[in-house]
Formats: C-alpha cells, structure tokens, sequence
C-alpha cells in the first residue's frame, strides 16, 4: 500500500528557530507537492516539483521558506527563521502523470 | 474575494439524511473539478473527478457541476457517522491535475449524527 511519509509528524519550537520538514513521495511519482493549511486560509500551495525541478514557488514567503528535492525520494521544506503565525499543518503530496494527488499525514507545527 | 468559496459549515445532518456540500468560483477558465475528503488529523484524499459540466455518480456520491453559474456541488444519499469529516472542493484548468496545482475551497466541515 504505498503511502506518501512525512517527518516530523509534530513539531513545537521557538520563534526564530529552523525547521527542516520532510516528505518521502510515493515511488515512481514525478510531481510533488507543499501544501499548507490553516484555519483561517484554507489549503495553500506553497512549491511544487517536478522531476525534482522547481516549477512554482510563488506561494513561500521567500525569504524565510525554502524547498528541495535533492533527490527523487525526498523532499524537504524549510523554515528559517520561523515565526508564530508559521503555525500550521503542512502537507506534501505526490502524483503520477495523471489527475490524482496524494496527500501525506501532514506535519503539524506549532510556533511559540 | 477568493477564486473558490466554500461554506466553512459545520453542517450537521442525522444519520441517512442526504448532504448537500457546494462550491462556487469566479474562474471560467476551470474544467475540472475535484471533490477530497479530510478526515480529522489526516490528509485528503480523492473522493469523486468530473470533467466540464453534467453529473457523475459513484455509490452514495454524486458530483454536479454547473459551469454556466460557476457552481458544483456533491451530494451523499444515506449518510452515514463514517462520512464525518470536512469536504474540500478543488479545481484545475487543465486535465493532467497531477502535475499542475489545484485551487482548493477552504471545506465544509460535515457531521453526521447516529
């Protein structure tokens, strides 16, 4: 049953700290996908790959948001340094050349 | 204004009530449309993929899009507490959705009472 994984599941840190989040995407899928949800936003695409390209970044704040993919089995976002209204859940998804995306458990992070 | 609205809810409904979930959206330009389901502290998944205007059905579900008042909708005959979760509506310009970003609804939160 192949799933997409996402680390860390949780994560509470202080303002101004780096958090590095990760997402394994489903073998074989050439597209993925950051999302990030909030109560008051909704589901927002931050960047996504493909064939570990970056097509689109245009929804990360640039300055402290950065995403990867050094390879075709990870994906990593970063935040640095992060801020309280940061506070979210962020999902990464992956898809196969057709219409469905797949999305990961999410990880949820709380900035204090 | 947002590109899709989406009544945030929640809806309450008695258990085998039929639900009535609906989106609406200023781009004319989407095509094809989306129905996820989110189960609390998890991600969504895929529940229903129409194409254009017209209804598609699958088991309790059936998907509606009205291109001409920019309106779908997704209805659930017999529901059941299994179907409490939030519903997000999603939309593309473009069939290959997979390799493109889609425009989400910011859901509707559904519970279904036994």
């Amino acid at each position: 049953d192949a799933r997409v994984t996402q680390t860390p599941r949780h994560k509470v840190t202080e303002m101004g700290q780096e958090v590095t989040m990760r997402c394994q995407p489903i073998l074989g899928h050439n597209t993925v996908f950051w999302y990030r949800q909030t109560m008051m936003q909704g589901l927002e695409l931050l960047a996504y790959f493909r064939n570990r390209a970056p097509l689109d970044d245009s929804g990360m704040p640039k300055d402290r948001f950065s995403a990867e993919m050094p390879d075709a089995t990870l994906a990593t976002l970063k935040i640095q340094p992060s801020e309280p209204r940061d506070s979210a859940v962020y999902f990464c998804a992956s898809a196969p050349d057709r219409y469905e995306q797949y999305f990961g458990p999410g990880t949820r992070l709380t900035v204090t | 204004q947002k590109e899709v609205e989406q009544d945030p809810g929640p809806l309450s409904v008695p258990e085998g009530a039929i639900v009535s979930l609906n989106c609406t959206y200023s781009n004319s330009a989407f095509q094809y449309f989306m129905w996820y389901r989110q189960y609390s502290r998890k991600g969504p998944e895929l529940l229903m993929y129409t194409y254009s205007s017209g209804n598609k059905e699958d088991g309790r579900f059936t998907a509606q899009v009205d291109k001409s008042s920019k309106y779908i909708s997704l209805f659930i005959r017999d529901s059941q507490p299994s179907d409490s979760a939030t519903y997000l509506c999603a939309m593309s310009t473009r069939m290959d959705t997979g390799r493109r970003a889609l425009t989400f609804g910011s859901g509707t939160r559904l519970q279904v009472q036994p």
